[in-house]
Protein backbone atom coordinates (compact mmCIF):
# COMPACT_ATOMS: atom_id res chain seq x y z
CA UNK A 1 0.00 0.00 0.00
CA UNK A 2 1.74 3.38 -1.06
CA UNK A 3 -0.30 4.98 1.61
CA UNK A 4 -1.70 8.80 1.11
CA UNK A 5 -0.07 10.55 -2.07
CA UNK A 6 -0.01 14.41 -1.88
CA UNK A 7 1.38 16.23 -4.63
CA UNK A 8 2.97 18.37 -5.24
CA UNK A 9 5.36 18.30 -2.16
CA UNK A 10 6.46 22.31 -2.70
CA UNK A 11 4.51 25.02 -4.09
CA UNK A 12 5.40 28.28 -4.63
CA UNK A 13 3.46 30.47 -6.04
CA UNK A 14 2.85 34.22 -6.38
CA UNK A 15 0.25 35.75 -5.03
CA UNK A 16 -3.43 36.27 -6.35
CA UNK A 17 -2.50 32.81 -8.38
CA UNK A 18 -4.88 29.92 -8.44
CA UNK A 19 -3.25 27.00 -6.51
CA UNK A 20 -4.38 22.93 -6.60
CA UNK A 21 -3.27 20.50 -4.41
CA UNK A 22 -4.26 16.80 -4.79
CA UNK A 23 -4.63 13.93 -2.85
CA UNK A 24 -5.20 9.80 -3.58
CA UNK A 25 -6.21 8.23 0.09
CA UNK A 26 -5.73 4.67 0.35
CA UNK A 27 -7.76 2.38 -1.47
CA UNK A 28 -10.43 1.37 0.55
CA UNK A 29 -10.54 4.10 2.75
CA UNK A 30 -14.06 6.16 2.79
CA UNK A 31 -12.98 9.44 4.88
CA UNK A 32 -10.72 11.97 3.90
CA UNK A 33 -9.70 15.01 5.82
CA UNK A 34 -7.91 18.13 5.01
CA UNK A 35 -5.66 19.90 7.71
CA UNK A 36 -3.94 22.84 8.07
CA UNK A 37 -0.95 23.28 9.84
CA UNK A 38 0.62 26.45 10.75
CA UNK A 39 2.63 27.63 13.71
CA UNK A 40 0.00 29.93 15.24
CA UNK A 41 -2.95 27.10 14.86
CA UNK A 42 -0.94 24.13 14.56
CA UNK A 43 -3.02 21.25 12.87
CA UNK A 44 -6.76 22.91 11.90
CA UNK A 45 -9.33 20.52 10.08
CA UNK A 46 -10.58 22.71 6.71
CA UNK A 47 -13.12 20.29 5.79
CA UNK A 48 -13.62 16.30 5.09
CA UNK A 49 -15.16 14.08 3.23
CA UNK A 50 -17.31 10.60 3.89
CA UNK A 51 -17.61 8.89 0.59
CA UNK A 52 -16.98 11.74 -1.47
CA UNK A 53 -19.29 14.02 0.10
CA UNK A 54 -18.40 16.59 2.05
CA UNK A 55 -19.77 16.31 5.89
CA UNK A 56 -18.24 19.23 7.67
CA UNK A 57 -16.61 22.69 5.50
CA UNK A 58 -16.78 24.47 8.75
CA UNK A 59 -13.03 25.20 8.93
CA UNK A 60 -12.48 26.40 5.19
CA UNK A 61 -10.92 29.65 5.94
CA UNK A 62 -13.07 31.82 3.30
CA UNK A 63 -14.36 31.72 -0.07
CA UNK A 64 -11.28 31.45 -1.58
CA UNK A 65 -10.66 28.06 -0.22
CA UNK A 66 -12.83 24.87 -1.94
CA UNK A 67 -12.50 21.36 -2.57
CA UNK A 68 -13.61 18.64 -4.50
CA UNK A 69 -14.17 14.69 -4.17
CA UNK A 70 -14.99 14.26 -7.45
CA UNK A 71 -14.51 10.00 -6.78
CA UNK A 72 -13.15 7.49 -4.53
CA UNK A 73 -9.51 8.11 -5.13
CA UNK A 74 -9.07 11.86 -5.36
CA UNK A 75 -9.97 14.99 -3.73
CA UNK A 76 -8.51 18.48 -4.76
CA UNK A 77 -8.14 21.93 -2.34
CA UNK A 78 -8.20 24.69 -4.45
CA UNK A 79 -7.06 28.05 -3.42
CA UNK A 80 -8.22 31.03 -5.59
CA UNK A 81 -7.10 33.82 -5.46
CA UNK A 82 -3.68 32.58 -2.90
CA UNK A 83 -2.45 35.33 -0.16
CA UNK A 84 0.38 35.11 1.53
CA UNK A 85 -1.02 34.10 4.75
CA UNK A 86 -2.19 31.23 3.23
CA UNK A 87 1.13 29.82 3.15
CA UNK A 88 1.42 26.77 5.32
CA UNK A 89 1.75 22.84 4.97
CA UNK A 90 -1.56 21.46 3.87
CA UNK A 91 -2.02 17.45 4.98
CA UNK A 92 -4.37 15.52 3.72
CA UNK A 93 -5.20 12.33 5.66
CA UNK A 94 -7.83 8.97 5.11
CA UNK A 95 -9.30 6.77 7.48
CA UNK A 96 -11.80 3.83 7.62
CA UNK A 97 -14.50 3.69 9.96
CA UNK A 98 -14.29 1.98 12.95
CA UNK A 99 -10.44 2.07 12.90
CA UNK A 100 -8.79 2.38 16.26
CA UNK A 101 -6.18 4.30 14.95
CA UNK A 102 -7.27 7.57 13.69
CA UNK A 103 -5.98 8.70 10.38
CA UNK A 104 -3.04 8.25 7.94
CA UNK A 105 -1.86 11.47 6.91
CA UNK A 106 -0.06 11.77 3.61
CA UNK A 107 3.48 13.26 3.49
CA UNK A 108 1.75 17.39 2.85
CA UNK A 109 2.04 19.77 0.58
CA UNK A 110 4.61 23.01 1.74
CA UNK A 111 2.55 26.36 0.00
CA UNK A 112 4.35 29.46 0.13
CA UNK A 113 2.57 32.15 -1.04
CA UNK A 114 4.89 35.11 -1.84
CA UNK B 1 -11.16 28.52 21.09
CA UNK B 2 -8.51 25.65 21.91
CA UNK B 3 -10.36 22.08 22.70
CA UNK B 4 -7.21 19.92 23.15
CA UNK B 5 -4.77 22.12 24.75
CA UNK B 6 -0.66 21.13 24.84
CA UNK B 7 0.94 23.78 26.92
CA UNK B 8 4.41 23.18 26.54
CA UNK B 9 5.55 23.62 22.97
CA UNK B 10 8.79 21.69 23.68
CA UNK B 11 10.24 19.01 25.95
CA UNK B 12 14.19 17.57 26.43
CA UNK B 13 14.91 14.77 28.11
CA UNK B 14 18.28 12.31 28.30
CA UNK B 15 18.54 9.37 26.70
CA UNK B 16 16.81 6.49 29.09
CA UNK B 17 14.96 8.43 30.86
CA UNK B 18 11.28 8.78 31.14
CA UNK B 19 9.70 11.48 28.74
CA UNK B 20 5.93 12.73 29.48
CA UNK B 21 3.71 14.89 27.38
CA UNK B 22 0.87 16.30 28.65
CA UNK B 23 -2.89 17.11 27.04
CA UNK B 24 -5.65 18.83 28.08
CA UNK B 25 -8.88 19.23 27.00
CA UNK B 26 -12.11 20.66 27.11
CA UNK B 27 -15.11 19.04 24.99
CA UNK B 28 -16.37 16.07 27.71
CA UNK B 29 -18.10 14.96 24.75
CA UNK B 30 -14.59 13.84 23.76
CA UNK B 31 -14.17 9.64 24.39
CA UNK B 32 -11.12 8.65 22.40
CA UNK B 33 -8.08 10.05 22.22
CA UNK B 34 -4.97 9.83 20.13
CA UNK B 35 -1.13 10.77 19.91
CA UNK B 36 0.63 10.66 17.08
CA UNK B 37 4.43 11.72 16.24
CA UNK B 38 5.02 13.61 13.66
CA UNK B 39 9.16 13.99 11.71
CA UNK B 40 10.19 17.05 9.92
CA UNK B 41 8.77 16.95 6.55
CA UNK B 42 6.62 14.09 6.86
CA UNK B 43 3.05 13.86 7.98
CA UNK B 44 2.00 12.90 11.31
CA UNK B 45 2.05 9.23 12.35
CA UNK B 46 -0.22 7.64 14.91
CA UNK B 47 1.67 6.08 18.07
CA UNK B 48 -1.17 5.07 20.81
CA UNK B 49 -4.63 5.62 21.26
CA UNK B 50 -7.03 5.67 24.34
CA UNK B 51 -10.93 5.10 24.51
CA UNK B 52 -12.55 6.90 27.57
CA UNK B 53 -13.73 3.77 28.98
CA UNK B 54 -10.16 2.99 30.30
CA UNK B 55 -7.52 5.10 32.12
CA UNK B 56 -4.30 3.48 30.53
CA UNK B 57 -3.33 1.65 27.75
CA UNK B 58 0.39 0.59 27.11
CA UNK B 59 2.33 -0.45 23.79
CA UNK B 60 5.80 -1.11 24.84
CA UNK B 61 7.53 1.90 25.63
CA UNK B 62 4.56 4.01 25.47
CA UNK B 63 2.56 4.08 27.40
CA UNK B 64 -1.06 6.93 27.75
CA UNK B 65 -2.93 7.75 30.51
CA UNK B 66 -6.54 9.39 30.95
CA UNK B 67 -7.84 10.73 34.21
CA UNK B 68 -11.16 11.80 32.75
CA UNK B 69 -12.06 14.07 35.73
CA UNK B 70 -9.18 16.34 35.16
CA UNK B 71 -9.64 16.09 31.64
CA UNK B 72 -6.09 15.50 31.05
CA UNK B 73 -3.99 12.79 29.59
CA UNK B 74 -0.61 12.25 29.51
CA UNK B 75 1.99 10.26 27.24
CA UNK B 76 4.86 8.44 29.04
CA UNK B 77 7.54 7.26 26.79
CA UNK B 78 10.55 4.59 28.79
CA UNK B 79 13.34 4.89 28.11
CA UNK B 80 13.85 7.58 25.44
CA UNK B 81 15.56 7.26 22.97
CA UNK B 82 17.12 9.75 20.26
CA UNK B 83 14.87 7.90 17.79
CA UNK B 84 12.01 9.35 19.49
CA UNK B 85 13.03 12.97 18.98
CA UNK B 86 10.13 14.42 17.05
CA UNK B 87 7.18 16.29 17.36
CA UNK B 88 4.37 14.91 18.94
CA UNK B 89 0.42 15.80 18.91
CA UNK B 90 -2.06 15.08 21.14
CA UNK B 91 -5.73 14.06 19.46
CA UNK B 92 -9.42 13.95 20.28
CA UNK B 93 -12.72 12.98 18.72
CA UNK B 94 -16.62 12.56 20.39
CA UNK B 95 -20.07 12.52 19.73
CA UNK B 96 -19.89 10.00 17.16
CA UNK B 97 -17.90 11.95 14.55
CA UNK B 98 -14.59 11.09 12.82
CA UNK B 99 -13.19 14.43 13.09
CA UNK B 100 -9.76 14.70 15.33
CA UNK B 101 -8.95 17.75 16.85
CA UNK B 102 -5.09 17.91 17.39
CA UNK B 103 -3.31 19.92 19.87
CA UNK B 104 -0.38 22.63 18.55
CA UNK B 105 1.98 19.73 19.53
CA UNK B 106 5.11 19.46 21.32
CA UNK B 107 8.71 19.11 20.51
CA UNK B 108 10.59 16.29 22.29
CA UNK B 109 14.33 16.23 22.33
CA UNK B 110 15.59 13.17 23.32
CA UNK B 111 19.78 14.08 23.95
CA UNK B 112 22.24 11.04 23.53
Amino acid sequence: DAGVIQSPRHEVTEMGQEVTLRCKPISGHNSLFWYRQTMMRGLELLIYFNNNVPIDDSGMPEDRFSAKMPNASFSTLKIQPSEPRDSAVYFCASSSRGQNYGYTFGSGTRLTVV
Amino acid sequence: DQQVKQNSPSLSVQEGRISILNCDYTNSMFDYFLWYKKYPAEGPTFLISISSIKDKNEDGRFTVFLNKSAKHLSLHIVPSQPGDSAVYFCAASGGGSEKLVFGKGTKLTVNP
